[in-house]
């Protein structure tokens, strides 16, 4: 079975960088799983951040980005703000309309 | 812009049958440039995708399930469907639905819109 791994917390000063990571237990994570992210704040539903790796949705602040790094998937906060702090979940498509989770990373700002 | 709200029986008991729909508004169901999805999520815990149905019918589910979902569209009430029967405690989520665009001959994978979620506790 596929799993896909996050770190699951992370912590940023108000201004600062944080990466967070999307692995796969099974290979590397590539353009070719489309990568996307997910932010959640509590008692809310997901809000779709990045998809297909580095595209932007709508709306969404020009200080997350999306990339791969090296095997993985990586969701990076450039000037981190007290209200980014939330749940993030990426996604991987595994193939044949079949997609699966991470379990999800929370981050806190401090 | 795409609306999803969800609906649901709020309580079920083990073993019974669950029955959610999701209501679309801002476009129609049967657009060619959705499909739509199920993702539930339990309290506390992480997302879990539980498959993905096109306005023709085509489906696609979360193996992990065993064949307890199933999918549909309803066009003429602007609806899609979940069914999952057998229930247990483990199945006690807040249940989302959530669009796939398809901007043309492929559709993404990722999710675009998603509703509000309607939590569903199974209990006796």
């Amino acid at each position: 079975q596929t799993v896909v791994t996050q770190e699951p917390s992370l912590s940023v000063s108000p201004g600062g960088t944080v990466v967070f990571t999307c692995g796969l237990t099974s290979g590397s994570v590539s353009t070719r799983h489309y990568p996307s992210w997910y932010q959640q704040t509590p008692g809310q539903s997901p809000r779709t951040l990045i998809y297909r790796t580095d595209v932007r949705s709508s709306g969404v602040p020009e200080r997350f980005s999306g990339s791969i790094l090296g095997n993985k998937a990586a969701l990076t906060i450039t000037g981190a703000q007290a209200d980014d702090e939330s749940a993030y979940f990426c996604m991987l498509y595994l193939g044949t309309g079949s997609v699966v989770f991470g379990g999800g990373t929370k981050l806190t700002v401090l | 812009q795409l609306q999803l709200q969800e609906s649901g029986p709020g309580l079920v008991k083990p073993s019974e049958t669950l029955s959610l729909t999701c209501n679309v508004s801002g476009d129609s169901v049967s657009s060619d440039h959705y499909y739509w999805g199920w993702i539930r999520q339990p309290p506390g815990k992480g997302l879990e995708w539980i498959g993905s149905v096109y306005y023709t019918g085509s489906t696609y589910y979360n193996p992990s399930l065993k064949s307890r979902a199933t999918m549909s569209v309803d066009t003429s009430k602007s609806q899609i469907s979940l069914s999952l029967k057998s229930l247990t405690a483990a199945d006690t989520a807040v249940y989302y639905c959530a669009n796939r665009d398809c901007p043309g001959a492929s559709c993404y994978p990722h999710f675009q819109h998603w509703g509000r979620g309607t939590l569903v506790t199974v209990s006796s």
